[in-house]
């Protein structure tokens, strides 16, 4: 059964500072792994995606995520945040050779930007 | 056009009463899943479809819960004799095939009184 870890509950940042949300997966097959934003009141929204090939995987909003195999994560990063970025942020994992085409959630992590 | 919808948006029933709540996928998608959402919880999943075949229903909590997509499009999830236990945002989602990105719809908030 696939599992996801996001260590950080809540991430408080300054506007125009960095940030990385930790994702981190369980899984004895490959992968398929997804970022969603969810903003509130409202649905889920893809960030970004990696199914294969490189591992730096670039999404919308000047968001980028980074595979990493050996160590089963999936980071999220950006280098300057907004306000705007104010939003709930989850890490999902899916199976793609599996019967099951779910995706599985982590529990997600609230990033605050703060002016 | 537009995304995945689901009515109604906002839902209070009282304790022992049956609700339905609405899923209109993006024309044309194949897949459908239901999600439930508990307050401050990633989407857990409920039920797939693939066009009118209801594939996996491995996440339903308990044979209260029924989803049904008749034609291959709108799709409806039913709870039966509701407990306060199904307090939650329950999520619809669309893909044009298996594997492809789900687009989710804004959810429905189902409170139980």
């Amino acid at each position: 059964a696939q599992s996801v870890t996001q260590l950080d509950s809540q991430v408080p940042v300054f506007e125009e500072a960095p940030v990385e949300l930790r994702c981190n997966y369980s899984s004895s097959v490959s992968v398929y792994l997804f970022w969603y934003v969810q903003y509130p009141n409202q649905g889920l929204q893809l960030l970004l995606k990696y199914l294969s090939g490189s591992t730096l995987v670039k999404g919308i909003n000047g968001f980028e995520a980074e595979f990493n195999k050996s160590q089963t994560s999936f980071h999220l990063r950006k280098p300057s945040v907004h306000i705007s970025d104010t939003a709930e942020y989850f890490c999902a994992v899916s199976d793609p050779r599996g019967g099951r085409r779910a995706l599985t959630f982590g529990s997600g992590t609230r990033l605050q930007v703060q002016p | 056009g537009a995304g995945v919808s689901q009515s109604p948006r906002y839902k209070v029933a009282k304790r022992g009463q049956d609700v339905a709540l609405r899923c209109d996928p993006i024309s044309g998608h194949v897949s459908l899943f239901w999600y439930q959402q508990a307050l401050g919880q990633g989407p857990e999943f409920l039920t797939y479809f693939q066009n009118e075949a209801q594939l996996d229903k491995s996440g339903l909590p308990s044979d209260r819960f029924f989803a049904e997509r008749p034609e291959g499009s709108v799709s409806t999830l039913k709870i039966q004799r509701t407990q306060q236990e199904d307090s939650a945002v329950y999520l619809c989602a669309s893909s044009f095939r298996d594997l492809n990105e789900q687009y989710f719809g804004p959810g429905t908030r189902l409170t139980v009184t």
